[in-house]
């Protein structure tokens, strides 16, 4: 079975701050995605990472695949408030089903002003 | 903004009742979804339908049965539901299939709550 695992599961930072959330699995995926989600909302994709050592940035948020496949991370610079929300991490597998994204258990993170 | 709507957002039923969610979108997609989220687990794929037909099972229960009449609705049909049962129910859909790497374009969600 396939998982991703997601770390921290939660996190509580002052605004300003940074912070980085991880997305580890055993499994190589042909691509990754990060969502948020917002309270009483759906996820929203923020990115999708195709390429061994990808490198994606949004304005504040930096995305980073793994060389092999199997890992990815985000970094957040100068959090701010509006952050807060519930980063899920969905990766596609090599071979599996065509419908199926896996995903990790989210992180929670909360910027307090 | 999403173009994926949901209905209701809020639902309380009785172990014994029968109700429908709903699930519509207005993107032209080929694919939909019905997604189960629960603390602490991670996003569970419950149904997978592409171009009306459905593709994908992950033995989910009888006591829920999908429907989609045509590629912009989603239906899900619950009856006898589980207090465990009790959860958000989120709707998405993708051009393609999700395996794929496609994006996926989810709905508000349903918050179930089974008494």
């Amino acid at each position: 079975t396939q998982l991703l695992e997601q770390s921290p599961q939660f996190l509580s930072i002052q605004e300003g701050e940074n912070l980085t959330v991880y997305c580890n699995s055993s499994s190589v995926f042909s691509s990754l995605q990060w969502y948020r989600q917002e309270p009483g909302e759906g996820p929203v994709l923020l990115v999708t990472v195709v390429t061994g050592g990808e490198v994606k940035k949004l304005k504040r948020l930096t995305f980073q695949f793994g060389d092999a496949r199997k890992d990815s991370s985000l970094h957040i610079t100068a959090a701010q408030p509006g952050d807060t929300g519930l980063y899920l991490c969905a990766g596609a597998a090599i071979r599996g089903s065509q419908g199926n994204l896996i995903f990790g258990k989210g992180t929670k993170l909360s910027v307090k002003p | 903004e999403t173009g994926v709507t949901q209905t209701p957002r809020h639902l309380v039923m009785g172990m014994t009742n029968k109700k429908s969610l709903k699930c519509e979108q207005h993107l032209g997609h080929n694919a939909m979804y019905w997604y189960k989220q629960s603390a602490k687990k991670p996003l569970e794929l419950m149904f997978v339908y592409s171009l009306e037909e459905r593709v994908e099972n992950n033995s989910v229960p009888s006591r829920f049965s999908p429907e989609c009449p045509n590629s912009s609705h989603l239906f899900l049909h619950l009856h006898t539901l589980q207090p465990e049962d009790s959860a958000l129910y989120l709707c998405a859909s993708s051009w393609g299939l999700a395996g794929g790497g496609e994006t996926q374009y989810f709905g508000p969600g349903t918050r179930l709550l089974v008494l």
